[in-house]
């Protein structure tokens, strides 16, 4: 089925140490995925994506790994600071007819950093 | 990047009546897609704005209580029509760029008493 869905609902990190953020898909067909970080009473920020024929990309202080072999993808963000506390979503591009595509996105997870 | 606009940032409403939520972007756009997201939660997608014809909608939403438009490729409307308190929500507008990257509005905050 279609579903895209985080591991942890809240993680906790120090200031200055890296943080990690999990997601798992169902749907083997998509083409890329898109990593949103959403802080309180805004929209969804576009952070990084990657496409289906690669496994890694590296951005600003965050990278996105993509294994399809058992269908995870993570962001890492390094040296995590203060301004990185937001709720980030791991979002799926599904394939439609017309190469067209929609987005569906996880439950998202709460990344709180303590000072 | 494109840079998309809402109007009205928030609302209240009274059930029973309708919501007219407007989306400009800034640049041109491929496609326009519109969101709903319950307070705490993540975000569903209600329809694809198509230019010049119907909208696609997704399972569990149609088009009498959902219309919009997409009278240009940078301009959609999406009304909530008679409204319930279930229709409390942020509506997010979102437009894919000729890079195929999708951006999102600040959205619309609406509760319906």
């Amino acid at each position: 089925g279609e579903s895209v869905g985080l591991h942890l609902p809240t993680l906790s990190v120090q200031e200055g140490d890296n943080s990690i953020i999990n997601c798992a898909y169902s749907n083997s067909a998509s083409d890329y995925f898109i990593w949103y970080k959403q802080e309180s009473g805004k929209g969804p920020q576009f952070i990084i994506d990657i496409r289906s024929n690669m496994d890694k990309r590296q951005g600003q202080r965050v990278t996105v790994l993509l294994n399809k072999t058992v269908k995870h993808l993570s962001l890492q963000i390094a040296a995590t600071q203060p301004g990185d506390s937001a709720v980030y979503f791991c979002a799926e591009n599904i394939l439609r007819s017309g190469n067209t595509g929609k987005l569906i996105f996880g439950q998202g997870t709460t990344l709180q950093v303590k000072p | 990047s494109a840079v998309i606009s809402q109007k009205p940032s928030r609302d209240i409403c009274q059930r029973g009546t309708s919501l007219t939520i407007q989306c400009q972007v800034d640049s041109q756009v491929t496609m326009m897609f519109w969101y709903r997201q319950q307070p705490g939660q993540s975000l569903t997608l209600i329809a694809t704005a198509n230019q010049g014809s119907e909208a696609t909608y997704e399972s569990g939403f149609v088009i009498d209580k959902f219309p919009i438009s997409r009278p240009n490729l940078t301009f959609s409307t999406l009304t909530v029509s008679n409204m319930s308190p279930e229709d409390s929500s942020i509506y997010l507008c979102s437009a894919k760029t000729l890079r195929n990257e999708q951006f999102f509005g600040p959205g619309t905050r609406l509760t319906v008493l």
